[in-house]
């Protein structure tokens, strides 16, 4: 079965620094992935998505992640975080056979400070 | 706007009761989808659809139903209300069933007592 590890429940940086949040994926064949952003009491916003190709991603709001398949890992990244970035962070993964059932990691929430 | 929406947004039930969480979206998406989110326990597949007429089981479906008699509309049904049924519950779709993604509604916050 396919799931997803997200191994920082909580991550705090400052404004301005850079930030990488983990994701490691278990999945048989290539997997899509996924990276979804949940500010509070919103829904989640797709930030961006891998299926094929360049596995260097770029998606919304300056995020990027790259896919590793040896190291089973989609990890996101941004360079310089704004304090309006502070939200939860979900990792997915979804299947290419039939219907995407789409797994959901647990979550990182993250803070920003000053 | 385009989009998922949801209704309520809030409710309280009372064990034993039942009720009907709506779900409407206006892109034309053929998949639909019904998550719950729990802390510590992300989002968990409740119920899905792949078109209108067609819906399957996820990975936590009892205690609720569901029903997709056109595009549109998605509701999911809780048959008798349940503490453990205390969640957020989200709706989703998409448009093709791998690469797009989901847009997500703004969630039914459920309480129950």
């Amino acid at each position: 079965a396919q799931s997803v590890t997200q191994p920082d429940i909580h991550i705090t940086v400052s404004e301005g620094a850079s930030l990488e949040l983990r994701c490691n994926y278990s999945y048989g064949a290539t997997p899509y992935l996924f990276w979804y952003v949940q500010s509070p009491g919103q829904g989640l916003q797709l930030l961006l998505k891998y299926f094929s190709g360049d596995t260097l991603v770029q998606g919304i709001k300056g995020f990027e992640a790259e896919f590793k398949r040896s190291q089973s890992s989609f990890n996101l990244r941004k360079p310089s975080v704004h304090w309006s970035d502070a939200a939860e962070y979900f990792c997915a993964v979804g299947g290419s056979w039939g219907y995407q059932k789409v797994t959901f990691g647990t979550g990182t929430k993250l803070q920003v400070i000053p | 706007n385009a989009g998922v929406t949801q209704t309520p947004k809030f409710q309280v039930l009372k064990t034993g009761q039942s009720m009907t969480l709506q779900c409407a979206q206006d892109m034309n998406h053929e998949y639909m989808s019904w998550y719950r989110q729990d802390p510590g326990m992300g989002l968990r597949l409740i119920h899905y659809s792949v078109g209108a007429g067609i819906t399957d089981q996820g990975e936590v479906p009892n205690g609720y139903n569901v029903s997709r008699s056109t595009t549109e509309d998605f509701p999911l049904r809780l048959l008798s209300a349940a503490p453990s049924q205390t969640s957020v519950y989200f709706c989703a779709s998409s448009y093709s069933d791998r690469e797009d993604g989901y847009t997500f509604g703004s969630g039914t916050r459920l309480t129950v007592v």
